[in-house]
């Protein structure tokens, strides 16, 4: 009963070729994220999906696409990956966007460890 | 710039001991701030989350302050357990019309035997 879950957990893939990561949640949230860490064990924020709608792309190279089939689902593909791209990518829900004064907790899924060789 | 700092960067106590650890952000406009924990190799999990108007919130031997003057959190944790062992994240999400996530770098936590 994995409340959000990622697939693969570790990818390792040469330089220049295309790949995909899964999210799933099962928690009837509304929104999605997608956060990369860095080697320095620096969370930094991707993307967000609500309802399968896009509200945050904080200046991510268009290598990286993301795609929302239904809101229990976003997935990351990424193009012509680099060695930059070496990182934890951490998928994570939450009920809603949220709003000033609430909680509206999110939830981590496992992460998936990319290296680019 | 928003930025959320903490300190100390790692930590090492025994087992059993109490630790405090520190948060200090200059993100604006200010909705809530959280503390996760992330043991190696897994997302990270929220502690505690407190709004501008909470200023301490506990879960377990985990207790949290936040004092929004000052714009200064700490997590405390009292007799600690080798499963304490982990990273701290100190998070506060600004309020943009929708919550975005402001990380620190984290606390690294040993708790040695």
């Amino acid at each position: 009963d994995t409340a959000v879950s990622q697939t693969p957990k570790y990818l390792v893939t040469q330089m220049g070729n295309d790949k995909s990561i899964k999210c799933e949640q099962n928690l009837g949230h509304d929104t999605m994220y997608w956060y990369k860490q860095d080697s320095k064990k620096f969370l930094k924020i991707m993307f967000s999906y609500n309802n399968k709608e896009l509200i945050i792309n904080e200046t991510v190279p268009n290598r990286f696409s993301p795609k929302s089939p239904d809101k229990a689902h976003l997935n990351l593909h990424i193009n012509s990956l680099e060695l930059g791209d070496s990182a934890v990518y951490f998928c994570a829900s939450s009920q809603n966007l949220g709003t000033s004064g609430t909680h509206n907790e999110q939830f981590f899924g496992p992460g998936t460890r990319l290296t680019v060789l | 710039k928003n930025q959320v700092e903490q300190s100390p960067q790692s930590l090492i106590i025994l087992e059993g001991k109490n630790c405090t650890l520190q948060c200090n952000y200059t993100v604006s406009p200010f909705s809530n701030l959280r503390w996760y924990k992330q043991d190696t190799g897994r997302g990270p999990v929220s502690l505690t989350i407190m709004t501008f108007s909470e200023n301490t919130k506990s879960n377990g031997r985990y207790t949290a302050t936040l004092d929004a003057d000052t714009k200064q959190s700490s997590l405390h944790i009292t007799a600690s357990q080798l499963s304490d062992s982990a990273s701290y994240i100190c998070v506060v999400s600004m309020n943009t019309g929708f919550q975005k996530l402001v990380f620190g770098t984290g606390t690294r936590l040993l708790v040695s035997p």
